[in-house]
């Protein structure tokens, strides 16, 4: 089984609906993190949380909302998605300590039409 | 933010060559990481390398943190390996900072 595990991995929807992204681990990690991919281009942070109780919005939060609802879970939420949305998203997973490498799920690919 | 520049943003490789990949990145960071983006869009860990030099098979890596950075050393490319390398930069206790990546193309 994957340490970081994304559902669904691909959605397609319609403008002005409420998405839900899932994320669970079982690296026990404190710190898990949303990322967004766009075409050409590196991954850039949506959200970040270092324990149930600290979330942190990150480079591009705006239309974007997150559940930590475990250690283990961390959801990502698009109240009312719009197409330029559309794009690769990944979660992924933290050590304690800052210089411990970062784990990824395998992404979840999203349309928003 | 810290700035990430990888080059080259393209490469195109006949099996069997070698190549290198550079990260250039604009402050001292405590995380370094190199992934290879796969044509399906899964991110695949290849090292963690804050510092030093690293090998796992054909891959090796090397970084030099007081020049700030880093290379990425394909030997005796295979088809296998195309797809986008990502290097991406962590400073302090938040997020890593993604450079935009080169695109490997390794034909038969």
């Amino acid at each position: 089984d994957a340490d970081v595990t994304q559902t669904p991995r691909n959605r397609i929807t319609k403008t002005g609906k409420r998405i839900m992204l899932e994320c669970s681990q079982t690296k026990g990690h404190d710190r898990m993190y949303w990322y967004r991919q766009d075409p050409g281009l590196g991954l850039r942070l949506i959200y970040y949380s270092f324990d149930v109780k600290d979330i942190n919005k990150g480079e591009i939060s705006d239309g974007y909302s997150v559940s930590r609802q475990a250690q283990a879970k961390f959801s990502l939420s698009l109240e009312s998605a719009i197409p330029n949305q559309t794009a690769l998203y990944f979660c992924a997973t933290g050590g304690e300590k800052s210089n411990q490498p970062q784990h990824f799920g395998d992404g979840t690919r999203l349309s928003i039409l | 933010g810290i700035q990430v520049e990888q080059s080259p943003p393209d490469l195109i490789l006949q099996e069997g060559a070698n190549s290198t990949l550079r990260c250039n990145f604009s402050d001292s960071v405590n995380n370094l990481q190199w992934f290879h983006q796969n044509p399906w869009g899964q991110l695949i860990n290849l090292f963690y390398i804050p510092s030093g030099t690293k090998q796992n098979g054909r891959l090796s890596a090397t970084t030099v943190a007081t020049e700030r950075y880093s290379l990425l050393y394909i030997s005796s490319s295979q088809t296998t390996d195309s797809g986008v390398y990502f290097c991406a930069v962590q400073t302090g206790a938040n997020n890593l900072f993604f450079g935009t990546g080169t695109r490997l193309t390794v034909i038969p």
